[in-house]
């Protein structure tokens, strides 16, 4: 079945940094969602993108989508103490990517 | 506009016993699906409800059914409960037209069963 591999699992950053996650399905993805869950809170939808190459931005995040449309990437410019929680990536309608969590060092 | 409401927002059951979970979408949103999450397994799909009819399903065990009201209104219910079943379980709806549109998800219900 269709499989999507996100990575890496875990990120400690000092703040300032960049950050980025990546995630890679086996099979093509008509569009690719992400989501941010805070600690304790439930997930929460940022972007969707659905067009090969597309590239979107919101404010210190660029969202990236590959040409294959197999892969997706988030990343995170100048990493702030809010930046904090676990990133989803969301293909094809049922299946999450595990997650990657991010911890921000002030 | 009111958000996905989960209840209850957490239960303590024991093995064996069965449990019922509630969730009401937003207005207007007619595709419900349900996820467990652990902190090792990240956020599993268990099922989705479209109109009523149940569009998609997860790789669970049986003991895991849900259903749909004519309201958009969805229940899960898990049978005789196992220790492994302790999880929070996320309820997220749709406009659900196509099967693509962003999720928004509620609290959660905190299962634990001891």
């Amino acid at each position: 079945g269709q499989q999507v591999m996100q990575i890496p699992q875990y990120q400690h950053v000092q703040e300032g940094e960049d950050f980025t996650t990546y995630c890679n399905s086996s099979t093509t993805l008509s569009n690719i969602q992400w989501y941010k869950q805070r600690p304790g809170g439930h997930p929460v939808f940022l972007i969707q993108l659905v067009k090969s190459g597309e590239v979107k931005k919101q404010k210190r995040l660029t969202f990236q989508f590959g040409e294959a449309k197999k892969n997706s990437s988030l990343h995170i410019t100048a990493t702030q103490t809010t930046d904090v929680g676990t990133y989803f990536c969301h293909g094809n309608k049922l299946v999450f990517g595990a997650g990657t969590i991010l911890r921000v060092k002030s | 506009k009111a958000g996905v409401t989960q209840t209850p927002r957490y239960l303590i059951k024991t093995r064996g016993q069965q449990v019922t979970l509630s969730c009401s979408p937003i207005s207007g949103h007619r595709s419900v699906s349900w996820y467990q999450q652990t902190p090792g397994q990240g956020l599993q799909f268990l099922f989705e409800y479209f109109s009523e009819t149940q569009r998609n399903k997860g790789n669970f065990p049986g003991r895991f059914s849900g259903r749909q009201f004519s309201n958009s209104r969805s229940e899960m219910n898990v049978s005789t409960l196992e220790l492994g079943d302790s999880a929070l379980y996320l309820c997220a709806s749709s406009s659900g037209a196509g099967g693509g549109e962003p999720q928004h998800f509620g609290d959660g219900t905190r299962l634990s069963i001891l």
